[in-house]
């Protein structure tokens, strides 16, 4: 079955350092979403990724989608302790979404 | 916008209990999804339901796991009997298009 994997599995900077989160399908996705899960809180929707080579931003987050759609990335620059969560992609192979093992982030002030 | 509601909050029951868990979703919002999160571990999905009608389940425990979506609005989602490994926040999730949006949760810990 579809696999969908995150790395690092957690990540600590010093606030102003970039973050960035890899996820990694077996599988040829049909498009690609990120979350942001708070600590305590539930997950909350950033962006969908759908062609190929795709790039989004939104201010200092900058998200892509691999060539071949079996990868995706999420690049945070100049960190804040506001961006402190666990960040999640979820993959789409046919109608359903499988989400990565997530990238803990914590960033010290 | 009000968002997804789900009840109760918190519950804690003993194994072999059984327990039942209420989702309101986004008004409009045809699918709804119910996803089991462990501790550590991203979202599972469990069961999508697209107005009334089930989606996919092929991850719901179906000899303890059931759920309903009366209406094609509200859903339940029951666990009967509990394991011990059945302790996660259950999440319930709707959405119009592709964009999820997620309640708050329900942490249930089985003793």
């Amino acid at each position: 079955g579809q696999q969908v994997m995150q790395i690092p599995q957690y990540q600590h900077v010093q606030e102003g350092e970039d973050f960035t989160t890899y996820c990694n399908s077996s599988t040829t996705l049909s498009n690609i979403q990120w979350y942001k899960q708070r600590p305590g809180g539930h997950p909350v929707f950033l962006i969908q990724l759908v062609k190929s080579g795709e790039v989004k931003k939104q201010k200092r987050l900058t998200f892509q989608f691999g060539e071949a759609k079996k990868n995706s990335s999420l690049h945070i620059t100049a960190t804040q302790t506001t961006d402190v969560g666990t960040y999640f992609c979820a993959a789409s192979g046919t109608y359903k979404y499988i989400f990565g093992t997530g990238t803990r982030l914590k960033v010290l002030a | 916008e009000a968002g997804v509601a789900q009840s109760p909050r918190y519950k804690i029951i003993e194994k072999r209990q059984s327990v039942a868990f209420w989702c309101n979703p986004i008004s409009g919002h045809a699918t709804l999804y119910w996803y089991q999160q462990i501790l550590g571990q991203g979202p599972k999905l469990l069961i999508q339901f697209q107005n009334n009608g089930v989606v996919d389940d092929s991850q719901l425990p179906k000899d303890r796991f059931s759920a309903e979506r009366l209406k094609g609005v509200d859903s339940t989602l029951k666990i009967q009997p509990a394991k011990l490994e059945d302790s996660a926040v259950y999440l319930c999730a709707s959405s119009l298009t592709n964009e999820q949006y997620f309640g708050p949760g329900t942490r249930l810990t089985v003793t």
